[in-house]
């Protein structure tokens, strides 16, 4: 089965600067992955979506990256605010295709004034 | 609006007992999904849907049971069974036409067993 791995460390920046999360899979590749923010004690919300052929996507303060050959996403946030902490969850497809997701642990984000 | 209600917010069991967890959603979804999320470990799958009167079972069926009786209704039932039920529920949909499609999240059930 798929694994992915997130940093499980929280990630402290400074408010303006770029934060940057990571996300590795092992095993097969996925055909898209997608990216969500969740708060604590409530359910995730969809950020981004970058498919296997896509190197790059952008949404506003949002980037993604996707490296289909160090099976790796970048997901980056740029002049960060207070707003933006919260925990960041990868999620790849599964074999097979469908629209069961495989979710990592997720990284927490916490922006300081 | 259109989203996914989830309710009750806070569901208290006890030793023994069958609870269900209500998820209703109204963005016309063909697939819904159940997650559970625990701390420190992502979400795991526990039952999914793709159309009405047909469910499968995640990675983690064991101890639950769904039913889909209603397009927008996917209730999932904890049973006595569930050795360790404590934990955030997670339901979601998604449109079924498209494979790369996101889902869509209710905010989610905290079970207590007491």
């Amino acid at each position: 089965s798929q694994k992915i791995e997130q940093n499980s460390e929280a990630l402290n920046i400074q408010e303006g600067k770029t934060a940057t999360l990571t996300c590795n899979y092992t095993n097969y590749s996925p055909a898209y992955l997608q990216w969500y923010r969740q708060d604590p004690g409530r359910g995730p919300v969809f950020l981004l979506l970058i498919r296997e052929n896509e190197k790059e996507k952008r949404k506003e303060r949002l980037k993604v990256t996707f490296d289909t050959t160090l099976k790796q996403s970048l997901f980056h946030i740029t002049a960060s605010q207070p707003a933006d902490s919260a925990t960041y969850l990868c999620a790849l497809d599964r074999q097979g295709g469908g629209n069961k997701l495989t979710f990592g642990t997720g990284t927490q984000l916490k922006v300081e004034l | 609006d259109g989203g996914i209600t989830q309710s009750p917010k806070y569901l208290f069991r006890k030793e023994g007992q069958n609870v269900t967890l209500s998820c209703e959603q109204n963005l016309n979804h063909d697939a819904m999904y159940w997650y559970r999320q625990d701390p420190g470990q992502g979400l795991r799958l526990i039952y999914y849907s793709q159309i009405v009167n047909d469910f499968q079972k995640g990675d983690i069926a064991e101890g639950y049971s769904v039913s889909r009786e209603k397009k927008e209704s996917f209730p999932l039932t904890v049973t006595s069974a569930q050795k360790n039920p404590t934990a955030f529920y997670l339901c979601a949909s998604s449109t079924r036409q498209s494979s790369n499609t996101e889902a869509f999240f209710g905010q989610g059930t905290r079970l207590t067993v007491v």
